[in-house]
């Protein structure tokens, strides 16, 4: 089982520029997670999908959307990138019952310059 | 969400245990005590987690306080690898709220 796994691993965009990151979860979970990492800080919770539709969003603004397939992979967009949207996106998988272990992906690294 | 309390660092020999504390007073009946563990360049991974009792697992114990306010995570032999930042978080669902975690050290 290859676990959690996004791509790409590092990406370099211009402010203003749209950006699509890719999740695909652990093998039997039907709910995915995003966060969005700042250096030094812990990860914040962007929103979370099930079912193909946004079950819970955090306090991100909409340029933040995000998508989820029938095979339960998911993508993360990000329009009209800021400079401060340059972080380590996180991607988790787990199953919609609450109270189990979530499993994360190694991370996309987007700088935006 | 119920906010948590860690100390921002710790240090620990190798090979001896590490109690990491974490307060959480706001703490809903509901909630779930969770924690996460990310090292350098990882992203989290899975700690334990735990209700009401104390919990153990090949990885570490928790301690949960009667009155469910504060737990511990207990490494019984710190090794090298264990050196990571730590995050205590209460929750009920699978949408977590980091907090800042506390920074373990561990010392050859």
């Amino acid at each position: 089982d290859a676990g959690v796994t996004q791509s790409p691993t590092h990406l370099i965009k211009t402010r203003g520029q749209q950006v699509t990151l890719r999740c695909s979860p652990k093998s039997g979970h039907d709910t995915v997670s995003w966060y969005q990492q700042a250096l030094g800080q812990g990860p914040q919770f962007i929103f979370q999908y099930y079912e193909e539709e946004e079950r819970q969003r955090g306090n991100f603004p909409d340029r933040f959307s995000g998508h989820q397939f029938p095979n339960y992979s998911s993508e993360l967009n990000v329009n009209a990138l800021l400079l401060g949207d340059s972080a380590l996106y996180l991607c988790a998988s787990s199953l919609v019952w609450g109270n189990t272990e979530a499993f994360f992906g190694q991370g996309t690294r987007l700088t935006v310059v | 969400d119920a906010k948590t309390t860690q100390p921002n660092s710790m240090e620990s020999n190798e090979e001896e245990p590490v109690h990491l504390p974490c307060n959480h007073s706001t703490i809903s009946g509901t909630d779930y005590i969770h924690w996460y563990r990310q090292l350098p360049s990882q992203g989290p991974e899975y700690v334990i987690h735990g209700l009401t009792s104390n919990v153990n697992n090949r990885m570490a114990s928790l301690a949960i306080a009667e009155d469910r306010k504060s737990s511990t995570l207990i490494l019984h032999r710190a090794t090298l690898r264990d050196a990571a930042v730590y995050y205590c978080i209460p929750n009920t669902g699978n949408q977590f709220y980091f907090g800042t975690g506390t920074s373990l050290t561990v010392i050859p």
